[in-house]
């Protein structure tokens, strides 16, 4: 069974700029999760969504903003792209469950995000 | 607030030995924890979980161990190889909650010396 696919796995953006990125989960899987990590910070939750809708969220400003799919795949969007949005930017994914509880999740490769 | 934590930032284990990364929680109501693996330029690995109703539980090569009196959680690696370099993360949560929920530590760096 393939595992969570991300693309692009590098990105060079300027200040200002906006990017999409996506996520693949694995066949099966319905909730996929985004987060950010830095060095500084670690892991931090951006959010998750669930059968297409956002189901939680993080504590991040509005220009970081996420769809679902009907077949499950993901994209995450930053627009008016800062200096401190570089970062490695993770897609999980897990199984689902419609009561929304904590699962183990299955993290792709990232994409690498350098904003100039 | 709710806090992962880990004791050491670095590990240096010599290829062969085993190796035991610790890690403290302050949530006494997290009850699912989770070990992940991350090698450079790749994402976190899931290694092995545990419910807090366990105290132990094993996988190939790995154990991890769960004290709730303390909210100590440890992760032990047998005979170590040098594919066993990463960063290991543990990460918690509580029973009522939901993924946004999951709230991961800092990271160990194990570094296996050949």
């Amino acid at each position: 069974k393939a595992g969570v696919t991300q693309t692009p796995r590098y990105l060079i953006k300027t200040r200002g700029q906006q990017v999409t990125l996506s996520c693949s989960p694995i066949s099966g899987h319905r909730s996929v999760s985004w987060y950010q990590q830095t060095p500084g910070q670690g892991l931090q939750f951006l959010f998750e969504y669930f059968s297409e809708t956002q189901r939680n969220k993080g504590n991040f400003p509005g220009r970081f903003s996420g769809r679902q799919f009907s077949n499950s795949r993901s994209e995450m969007n930053v627009s008016t792209l800062e200096l401190g949005d570089s970062a490695l930017y993770l897609c999980a994914s897990s199984i689902g469950s419609t009561q929304g509880r904590g699962e183990k999740l299955f993290f792709g490769s990232g994409t690498q995000l350098s904003v100039l | 607030g709710e806090s992962v934590g880990l004791h050491l930032p670095t590990l240096s284990v010599q290829e062969g030995d085993n190796s035991i990364i610790n890690c403290a929680y302050s949530n006494s109501a997290s009850d699912y924890f989770i070990w992940y693996k991350q090698e450079s330029g790749k994402g976190p690995q899931f290694i092995i979980d545990i419910r807090s109703n366990m105290d132990k539980r094993q996988g190939q090569r790995v154990t991890v161990l769960l004290n709730k009196t303390v909210k100590h959680l440890s992760l032990q690696i047998a005979a170590t190889q040098p594919g066993d370099s990463a960063v290991y993360f543990c990460a918690e949560i509580g029973a009522n909650f939901g993924n946004e929920k999951l709230t991961f530590g800092t990271g160990t760096r194990l570094t296996i010396i050949p």
